[in-house]
């Protein structure tokens, strides 16, 4: 089965700190995109950051960045600066690509930004 | 591009009733998929169309539950009967189908029984 293992159900920070979120995928896939996506306290899933597998680069959005293992099937999200509109569940989630495309996801980690 | 949107945004019911959730993909997103969210949880995939061919459906959809994405455009998700454990976020979400495989969101729709 594929799945998606998100290990920290809540996390805090201060405002301007650095934090990392983590997460670690299953597949025998070897072509396939990861994403994390936000979703704000009783808003929209928004899309933060995308990888594709192939690509050895991690991806990089202004303060958002990656760092993708592939072999040890890791794919954790960097948040620099961070900021109280940062304040969301974070979902980890990727396509295999032979899965009609249907999104597997992690159990999301809450995400507290404190003044 | 105006994002996806979806209608109603909140829907309570009485159980036993029908529903039907509307869902506006971004325009020439060949793409469409249904989701279900419950608190405190990772979306569930329900189904998925590509244009107005439906591929793909969940173990999750019952018979109670249908999609249809007529002309491969908006799509609706109906529930007969509605049952307390329906009670839920419905998330649909587009794609275009380029090859880039990202899905984009709408609001959501969220459901409660009584």
């Amino acid at each position: 089965a594929q799945t998606v293992t998100q290990s920290q159900p809540e996390m805090s920070v201060q405002e301007a700190e650095t934090v990392t979120l983590s997460c670690t995928y299953d597949t025998s896939e070897n072509n396939y995109y990861l994403f994390w996506y936000k979703q704000p306290p009783s808003r929209q899933m928004i899309l933060v950051i995308r990888q594709e597998a192939y690509k050895q680069q991690n991806a990089t959005e202004n303060r958002f960045s990656v760092n993708f293992q592939k072999a040890a099937k890791s794919f954790s999200l960097k948040i620099s600066d961070s900021q109280l509109g940062d304040t969301a569940m974070y979902f980890c989630a990727f396509i295999p690509m032979d899965s009609n495309y249907q999104l597997i996801w992690g159990a999301g980690t809450k995400l507290i930004i404190k003044p | 591009d105006t994002g996806v949107s979806q209608d109603p945004r909140h829907k309570i019911t009485k159980r036993g009733q029908n529903v039907t959730f509307r869902c506006d993909p971004i325009s020439e997103h060949n793409r469409l998929y249904w989701y279900r969210q419950t608190l405190g949880q990772g979306p569930e995939f329900l189904t998925y169309f590509q244009n107005e061919a439906q591929l793909e459906k969940s173990r999750l959809l019952s018979d109670r539950f249908s999609a249809e994405r007529p002309k491969g455009s908006f799509s609706t998700l109906e529930i007969q009967r509605t049952e307390q454990g329906d009670s839920a976020m419905y998330l649909c979400a587009s794609s275009s189908g380029t090859g880039q495989e990202t899905q984009y969101f709408g609001p959501g729709t969220r459901l409660l029984v009584l």
